[in-house]
């Protein structure tokens, strides 16, 4: 799997968006961008992925460079309870793999 | 939406006990569950995955005889910690993917808070 380079921590004013960066210059071609976050002692929550067209859901975006090397996701209105930690991990879709975190982004989200 | 339960949210024992997590998939079938443990400011480090019907998968360094795992159905799998010792206190968690669902991201339960006194 392509190893992610996040940057270690952000802080967001409440209201504004929220624009994470994430770089998976290794990228291959059969590997998914996922995007997960952990909130404070729960369990991670799954937010977004994307191939290499941009997604968009109920919770955020996802803009992917068009060499795939790198990504962003993007929390539009990012509000108190969005502050958590980030992981973007890149990983080939089939039931078998699982999940490897690195270290994510420590989003706080400040009033 | 895909839902996964694990029980008990949170449990304290004595050191030598065997303590019992469970982990199950509520809405859908899961051939394989994994496990993980979160130590305080660390990131999950993936344990074992979890094979219906066969053995786990331990990863490098995980005692398979210490962290027993059962995978007994498609929709539960126990991760079992025997003869615990206060070293052993983490925050587990599993994930599970719905195996009919190739494009389906995988998905956690709340963990399970382990002390040992």
């Amino acid at each position: 799997d392509a190893k992610t380079t996040q940057p270690p921590s952000m802080d967001c004013a409440e209201g504004r968006a929220a624009n994470l960066p994430c770089n998976h210059s290794t990228i291959s071609g059969n590997e998914y961008v996922y995007w997960y976050r952990q909130i404070h002692s729960q369990g991670p929550q799954y937010i977004i992925h994307g191939l290499k067209n941009n997604e968009t859901n109920e919770m955020a975006s996802l803009i992917i460079t068009e060499d795939r090397k790198s990504s962003t996701l993007i929390l539009p209105h990012a509000t108190l309870r969005d502050t958590a930690v980030y992981y973007c991990i890149a990983l080939p879709v089939y039931a078998g793999n699982m999940l490897t975190f690195g270290g994510g982004t420590r989003l706080m989200v400040k009033p | 939406g895909a839902v996964v339960s694990q029980h008990p949210s949170w449990v304290i024992c004595k050191s030598g006990t065997s303590v019992k997590i469970e982990c199950r998939s509520l809405d859908f079938q899961a051939t394989t569950m994994f496990w993980y443990r979160q130590f305080p400011k660390q990131s999950l480090m993936l344990m074992a995955t979890s094979n219906e019907g066969s053995k786990a998968t331990y990863e490098q360094g995980v005692e398979k005889d210490k962290f027993l795992i059962n995978h007994a159905s498609l929709t539960l799998s126990t991760l079992t910690v025997t003869s615990a010792h206060p070293e052993d206190s983490s925050f587990y968690i599993c994930s599970a993917r719905d195996y009919y669902q190739g494009n389906q991201p995988q998905h956690f339960g709340d963990g399970t808070r382990l002390s040992i006194l």
